[in-house]
């Protein structure tokens, strides 16, 4: 199977809503990345994780290498928040999920 | 932050033609990455770069690509001939270390016509 399987493909929420994405790998991975990919195409890095938790204003990832996941996790979603969410992990090589399209309403 | 600055940002280009996409990397970091978008689709790794050399590619890197990194400058990818096909976002990354925390570019809007 793919390295890496993103879900949900596609997700819409209203502002103020809470919700996460999802990454599961088929082997050991040694890092996740997470980027948003905004309107324009241009890629953002939202977190680098070796193993863990990190979080950074209404935004928080885990990384568990043992159970070959790792999560994003958005809360409070604003308007901006609005792209293609993309989780790429490192096994001597780097491999992109297939992204999530997320679509925050008013 | 540090960051990758691709040039030039938009590209249209007649096919057969040659183009030369430009990277200019974190000024520490050592690895150098090439990724390819087309519209709708996942990002797809092209090829790695370190001390002048290829360090591995993907059957995305048809022979008519090449890269390289003369005299520490921007670390560039080149197209000749170019083929409908090859329209697509270009992605340059680098780190500092083999595969690990990626500097991403904003891309390279790539067009052939």
């Amino acid at each position: 199977g793919m390295p890496v399987e993103q879900n949900p493909p596609a997700l819409s929420l209203y502002e103020g809503a809470d919700s996460g994405l999802r990454c599961n790998f088929s082997t050991t991975m040694k890092s996740v990345q997470w980027f948003q990919q905004n309107h324009r195409g241009r890629l953002i890095t939202l977190f680098y994780l070796a193993q863990g938790t990190k979080e950074n204003g209404r935004l928080k990832s885990t990384f568990n290498s043992k159970e070959r996941y790792s999560t994003l996790h958005i809360k409070d979603a604003q308007l901006e928040d609005s792209g293609t969410y993309f989780c790429a992990a490192d096994n001597n090589r780097i491999f992109f999920g297939d992204g999530t399209q997320l679509v925050v309403k008013p | 932050g540090p960051k990758v600055l691709q040039i030039p940002s938009h590209q249209i280009i007649d096919m057969g033609q040659m183009v030369t996409l430009n990277c200019d990397p974190v000024s520490n970091h050592l690895y150098f990455y090439w990724y390819k978008q087309i519209l709708g689709q996942q990002m797809e790794f092209l090829v790695n770069f370190y001390n002048g050399k290829v360090m591995e590619k993907s059957k995305l890197f048809k022979d008519q690509f090449s890269v390289e990194r003369p005299d520490g400058s921007y670390f560039t990818l080149k197209i000749q001939p170019t083929a409908l096909e090859d329209s697509a976002v270009y992605f340059c990354a680098s780190s500092l270390q083999e595969n690990s925390d990626y500097t991403f570019g904003s891309g390279t809007r790539l067009l052939v016509i």
